[in-house]
């Protein structure tokens, strides 16, 4: 899987948007983008995924560039519950079978009252 | 979230004893991993398995062991603990969605001790 990189730490005001890059430049055409995020103490939970498009659930927002080299999570209004680390993983195809994820370091999000 | 539990969910052990953790899950998924996690690291793979008695190895499986002789059970064993398991131990597994989409559900934690 393509390696990614994410700065070590953020923080973000209470009700305000938090936006997380992550660099994949070296990603393959058959490779999602993959979010995860780790509340203290707590096992990972799944954010959100894309492949091109830019996506939206009812968590986050997912937006790829063109070239797919970056892309960013949006958590558009961000509260205190959402301190966590988040994790972008680059995974190859979901028809391929459920690959082990590959973390990385992540991104300390803190949010601040 | 499916339904994985981790058992025990901490322990402390002495060096070069056994020790065996327990994944269940009953969502009937057929993917399980085991992962750990210190600080520093991030969550590194240890071992997973493809179904019932199919396992591979992951990124760090020196030391460790692993059994599944039924969907529903994952058991990660150390054969004669060391100080560098000292971890935490995540369970995952997954399977692929109505959407055809492979996500995968962790469990929550087992503190592993190795004095």
């Amino acid at each position: 899987d393509a390696k990614t990189t994410q700065p070590p730490s953020m923080d973000c005001a209470e009700g305000r948007a938090a936006n997380l890059p992550c660099n994949h430049s070296t990603i393959s055409g058959n490779e999602y983008v993959y979010w995860y995020r780790q509340i203290h103490s707590q096992g990972p939970q799944y954010i959100i995924h894309g492949l091109k498009n830019n996506e939206t659930n009812e968590m986050a927002s997912l937006i790829i560039t063109e070239d797919r080299k970056s892309s960013t999570l949006i958590l558009p209004h961000a509260t205190l519950r959402d301190t966590a680390v988040y994790y972008c993983i680059v995974r190859v195809a979901p028809d391929s079978g459920n690959t082990p994820l590959v973390f990385g370091k992540g991104t300390r999000l803190s949010v601040i009252a | 979230d499916a339904g994985i539990t981790q058992s025990p969910r901490h322990k402390v052990t002495e060096t070069g004893t056994p020790v065996t953790l327990r994944c269940h899950q009953t969502e009937n998924h057929r993917y399980m991993y085991w992962y750990r996690q210190d600080p520093g690291h991030g969550l590194r793979l240890i071992h997973y398995s493809y179904g019932v008695k199919d396992t591979d190895k992951g990124e760090v499986s020196d030391g460790y062991s692993v059994s599944r002789s039924k969907t529903e059970d994952f058991l990660l064993t150390l054969e004669s603990a060391t100080s560098s398991q000292t971890s935490v131990y995540f369970c995952a597994t997954g399977d692929r969605d109505r959407y055809l989409f492979y996500e995968q559900y962790f469990g929550p934690g087992t503190r592993l001790t190795v004095t």
